[in-house]
């Protein structure tokens, strides 16, 4: 399964944006970037997801590189909700859901300055 | 939104005993899974469900075994808890597509004495 590689951590000021990076060189034609955040005693939370084209939600919005090989997650106006472990996962559309395995790993851990 | 609920959220078990942890989905989802999360580990697939009565086996199954006996429910046994067992388990659901994101419960903060 193609792997994410991610900063660990990230620092930034409240009402800023804040771009997180991730890398995924070894992606496929059928994989999907998925954003996921996990909030201080919570499970995880769902964020964006996308394949090709830049994605926008209510959450954020998600920047993908022409080759595929790098996105970006936005948070457009940062505040201090928004600190949290920020993972990056691939998903590949062709496979059921069990056989890929979801791999979180370690994650973004972005911290907001007040 | 799609609610997933843990029954417990801390839970407290001796060493040997059996252990349930229970998790209950209220959107019809085909999927469902029991993941737990230790520092410097991640999340690590335990158990997955894809129908009811069908399990496969994740990454660490070994100590575990899980239940579905309905759609909407999907429990986590521990048969003999040890204390390597303790760790934050969290369950989750999703719809039967490949990307469809995955809804997280809160999570089980298990402590195996």
């Amino acid at each position: 399964d193609a792997k994410t590689t991610q900063p660990n951590s990230m620092e930034s000021n409240e009402e800023e944006p804040v771009h997180l990076p991730c890398n995924h060189s070894t992606i496929s034609g059928t994989d999907y970037i998925h954003w996921y955040r996990q909030l201080p005693s919570q499970g995880p939370e769902y964020v964006i997801h996308g394949l090709t084209s830049n994605v926008n939600n209510r959450m954020a919005s998600l920047a993908i590189a022409e080759d595929r090989k790098s996105s970006t997650l936005i948070l457009h106006r940062a505040t201090l909700r928004d600190a949290a472990v920020y993972y990056c996962i691939l998903r590949d559309s062709l496979r059921s859901q069990g056989a890929q395995k979801l791999v979180f790993g370690q994650g973004t851990r972005l911290t907001i300055n007040p | 939104d799609v609610k997933v609920t843990q029954s417990s959220r801390y839970l407290v078990k001796r060493t040997g005993e059996k252990v349930f942890l229970e998790c209950v989905q209220d959107m019809d989802h085909e999927n469902m899974f029991w993941y737990r999360q230790d520092p410097g580990l991640g999340l690590r697939l335990i158990y997955f469900s894809y129908d009811v009565k069908m399990k496969e086996k994740g990454d660490i199954p070994e100590g575990y075994s899980v239940s579905r006996e309905k759609k909407e429910r999907f429990s986590l046994i521990l048969e003999s808890a040890s204390t390597n067992q303790t760790s934050m388990y969290l369950c989750a659901s999703s719809l039967s597509t490949g990307t469809s994101p995955l809804h997280f419960g809160n999570g089980t903060r298990l402590t195996v004495t």
